[in-house]
């Protein structure tokens, strides 16, 4: 089993929708959490950090579930710009970043 | 602020050929990560540094890969020979320190003939 797995998509959803992604970890030590986001052709960028009470920002909120080991993003009224790849990445303490695989997201007009 | 810089953005070579990737972190940062990214999947680690040692390389195919930073700040990496199976980008990230969050250059994208 890979450490960080995530549902590859695509998603495709008309803007305005509502989607959320989830992503599951195997190591039950694993410490931090964050959500990149990468555009076609363009390096990852950073989107949010995971924190264990969730947190949202703007249209964002990412929340994390330790027992079961999953972080979700969910995406509200999604836009055309929100189109990209969205990276799971998870840390143990003194590790290093394991990325998932990505979700693919298509925001349709 | 300048960000993490790399070059050269594009490269095609053939296999069994040598090629070698340039990296300039962001100023202040201690920590360098070089990844291979190969297309449909997530960055995948190669070599992580701190300053000028060698933290993590546990990944790296070191019959053919090689990587330094000799001074603490820009770094190489190298691919020498060439497979097929190296096409891929190359991204290079750096932090503040290990563990906080890293930002990514725009990577080099390689692909073997």
């Amino acid at each position: 089993r890979k450490e960080v797995e995530q549902d590859p998509g695509p998603f495709n959803v008309p803007e305005g929708a509502t989607v959320a992604f989830n992503c599951t970890y195997s190591n039950s030590a694993s410490q931090s959490f964050f959500w990149y986001r990468q555009d076609c052709r363009k390096e990852p960028k950073l989107l949010m950090s995971v924190y264990s009470s969730g947190n949202e920002d703007g249209r964002f909120t990412a929340q994390l579930n330790r027992a079961s080991q999953y972080i979700s993003l969910l995406i509200r009224d999604s836009k055309l710009s929100d189109s990209a790849t969205y990276l799971c990445v998870v840390i143990r303490y003194g590790q290093n970043f394991v990325f998932g695989p990505g979700t693919r997201l298509s925001v349709l007009p | 602020e300048a960000g993490v810089a790399q070059s050269p953005r594009y490269k095609i070579i053939e296999k069994r050929q040598s090629v070698a990737f340039w990296c300039n972190p962001i100023s202040g940062h201690a920590t360098l990560y070089w990844y291979q990214q190969i297309l449909g999947q997530g960055p995948k680690l190669l070599i992580q540094f701190q300053n000028n040692g060698v933290v993590d390389d546990s990944q790296l195919p070191k019959d053919r890969f090689s990587a330094e930073r000799l001074k603490g700040v820009d770094s190489t990496l190298k691919i020498q020979p060439a497979k097929l199976e190296d096409s891929a980008v190359y991204l290079c990230a750096s932090s503040l320190i290990s563990g906080d969050t890293q930002y990514f250059g725009p990577g080099t994208r390689l692909t073997v003939l």
